[in-house]
Formats: C-alpha cells, sequence, structure tokens
C-alpha cells in the first residue's frame, strides 16, 4: 500500500489552542478517514469523508476532503487534555482495491 | 460482543517459533482487514477478506505470513518462523463491507520476537 504523507509528526500545544494537521497523497482518493488512536487500543474513527470538498464536524472536530482528491486536513477547536493521543489519517480507493493507505500519525500532547 | 475482539492480546515468542493470532469481528460485518503497526510507524496493510470473494493478499510481507477466514467470521494470521523484524502490533478491523466503509479495530496483539 501507498504510504500518505501526514504532518506535523507531532504537537505540544496548551489547553484552549486550536489544531490542525493534514494529509496529502500522490494519488488520488475517493474515501478519507480521520482515526485517534490512545496507547494500547486500537484506532477509532473519528471522522468520514466521502466527497471531493466536503467538509464535516464532529463536535470540537472539522475535516475536510481536498478538492483535488489527494489531501485531506482534521482541525480540533479548543483542544483538551483528553485529546492527547496519536491521530492517523487513511485514504481509500475502491477503483485500486479496499484496502486503506495509512499516515505515520501526528502525536497529540495538551498541556493543561 | 459488541466490539471486534482479538486474541492473545500480548505475546512474546522465540525466534523460529510460529505464531497465531485471532480475530473476532463485529457480527454481521462481512469484510476483515489486518494490519501492521510497527513501534512509531503507521498502519501497514497485510489481508483484506470480504464475503466468500478471494482475499485480498496483497500486503503479505513475506510467505511466512498467511491467514484465514472460516465461516465468514473469525479470522486467524499465522505466522511462520518468526523473526525480530516481526515484532509489531497486529490490528485487526472489521467493516459492513459493500466497498470503502468505516472499519472498526480491534485493541490489537502486541507481537515481540526474542
Amino acid at each position: 500500500g501507498q504510504q500518505l504523507n501526514q504532518s506535523p509528526q507531532s504537537m505540544f500545544i496548551q489547553e484552549g489552542e486550536d489544531v490542525s494537521m493534514n494529509c496529502t497523497s500522490s494519488s488520488i482518493f475517493n474515501t478519507w478517514l480521520w482515526y485517534k488512536q490512545d496507547p494500547g487500543e486500537g484506532p477509532v474513527l473519528l471522522i468520514a469523508l466521502y466527497k471531493a470538498g466536503e467538509l464535516t464536524s464532529n463536535g470540537r472536530l472539522t475535516a475536510q476532503f481536498g478538492i483535488t482528491r489527494k489531501d485531506s486536513f482534521l482541525n480540533i477547536s479548543a483542544s483538551i487534555p483528553s485529546d492527547v493521543g496519536i491521530y492517523f489519517c487513511a485514504g481509500g480507493d475502491s477503483n485500486s482495491g479496499y484496502a486503506l493507505n495509512f499516515g505515520k500519525g501526528t502525536s497529540l500532547l495538551v498541556t493543561p | 460482543g459488541a466490539g471486534v475482539s482479538q486474541s492473545p492480546s500480548n505475546k512474546v515468542t522465540e525466534k523460529g517459533k510460529d505464531v497465531e493470532l485471532r480475530c473476532d469481528p463485529i457480527s454481521g460485518h462481512t469484510a476483515l482487514y489486518w494490519y501492521r503497526q510497527s513501534l512509531g510507524q503507521g498502519l501497514e496493510f497485510l489481508i483484506y477478506f470480504q464475503g466468500n470473494s478471494a482475499p485480498d493478499k496483497s500486503g503479505l510481507p513475506s510467505d511466512r505470513f498467511s491467514a484465514e477466514r472460516t465461516g465468514g467470521s473469525v479470522s486467524t494470521l499465522t505466522i511462520q518462523r518468526t523473526q525480530q523484524e516481526d515484532s509489531a502490533v497486529y490490528l485487526c478491523a472489521s467493516s459492513t463491507g459493500g466497498g470503502l466503509a468505516e472499519a472498526f479495530f480491534g485493541q490489537g496483539t502486541r507481537l515481540t520476537v526474542v
């Protein structure tokens, strides 16, 4: 599978700050997913995007499917300590098989 | 159970031994994925099962790796003659299938080869 470029690799912020991370691919995808992984746990789905240009919110989280279909971003507003974890983007193309391609993750640390 | 269940949660094995990792998907989910997560890395696709179709094995790193899914439910990932580079967290996920859909992950099996 293809490795997506996810940035930043890590972020260290204060509680209350907004966070933005993004993912890019050299290939076109028709699905973008964003996951959060806590230590010792499997990734948990946060937001799923299925259409270019789509902007979707889930509470304090907002994600967008880039218009070029090669990128996506995730924003977290007013961060809180429980936002700590590793955030992964995943992209897929049903024309090339059903496997998801994952980024290496963004490690988020939030200080009170 | 309500979620994807994997066993064992941790496995330490000696180099050269075979190991079997088990995944119980969410009931009714027709699609099942195995991924590998090495330290500090993203998830690496291994194999995908969808219903009765032939599995997509394109992510298996070598012929020491194999997986099967019995009765369209439980899946077993087998690693033969384990090597130290096989040490990783092995994650299983299931989804409703029918193409790309949200996959729900299990907690993973942490494999350590010594």
